[in-house]
């Protein structure tokens, strides 16, 4: 089946430290790969993606490189604020399920002045 | 571009209600619709796909006649909680897509739902 796990939360990093967030995928097929962010009492709202094989996904300081070898698309950022604060998704779709999203867990991030 | 407007943002109200959320997409034509659960501290679950004109397609263990979707154009999809109970109380979240499934799907901010 089609599925996402994400590390487990909470995190909480002081301001400007190294963010890593991992994410490995199960798929049947050859997904999309995503990154959303949740600020509190908000939807979501696409960080970054990558749709095949070595490509790198980037927006506002955060990376993900999506890695066929051991079907991970781990959230870097080499130096977080606290606006970073949120919950980040990884997600995946797929063409053969009508682009149907699946979601990890989701992973709390508390960035600490 | 791509907006998609979800409301009302919260909601509270007394149990035996029904309640309706609407999500619009407010610069394109959206096609096809998704309603998401997502219960505290857990990820998004999918509920049920509406595409334009027809009925919703409901993920096994969602409860139609408890969760009506209708997407009667092409930019408003409404679900309404009937009778909702204490444990209908979650964040519903839409999402739009314009075109078919190599499009991308754009979020509402989601709906903040409190059956008392």
């Amino acid at each position: 089946g089609n599925s996402v796990t994400q590390m487990e939360g909470p995190v909480t990093l002081s301001e400007e430290a190294f963010l890593t967030i991992n994410c490995t995928y199960t798929a049947t097929g050859y997904p999309s790969l995503f990154w959303y962010v949740q600020y509190p009492g908000e939807g979501l709202q696409l960080l970054l993606k990558a749709t095949k094989a070595d490509d790198k996904g980037s927006n506002k300081g955060f990376e993900a490189t999506y890695r066929k070898e051991t079907t991970s698309f781990h959230l870097e950022k080499g130096s977080v604020q606290v606006s970073d604060s949120a919950v980040y998704f990884c997600a995946l779709s797929l063409t053969n399920t009508g682009n149907q999203f699946y979601f990890g867990t989701g992973t709390s991030l508390t960035v600490i002045p | 571009g791509a907006v998609v407007s979800q409301h009302p943002s919260r909601v509270i109200c007394k149990s035996g209600t029904s309640v309706k959320i609407e999500c619009r997409s407010l610069d394109f034509q959206a096609t096809t619709m998704f309603w998401y659960r997502q219960f505290p501290k857990q990820s998004l679950m999918l509920m049920a796909t509406s595409n334009e004109g027809s009925k919703a397609t409901y993920e096994q263990g969602v409860e139609k006649d408890k969760f009506l979707i209708n997407h009667a154009s092409l930019t408003l999809s409404t679900l309404t909680v009937t009778s909702a109970h204490p444990e209908d109380s979650s964040f519903y979240i839409c999402s739009a897509r314009a075109g078919g499934p190599n499009q991308p799907q754009h979020f509402g901010d989601g709906t903040r739902l409190s059956i008392l």
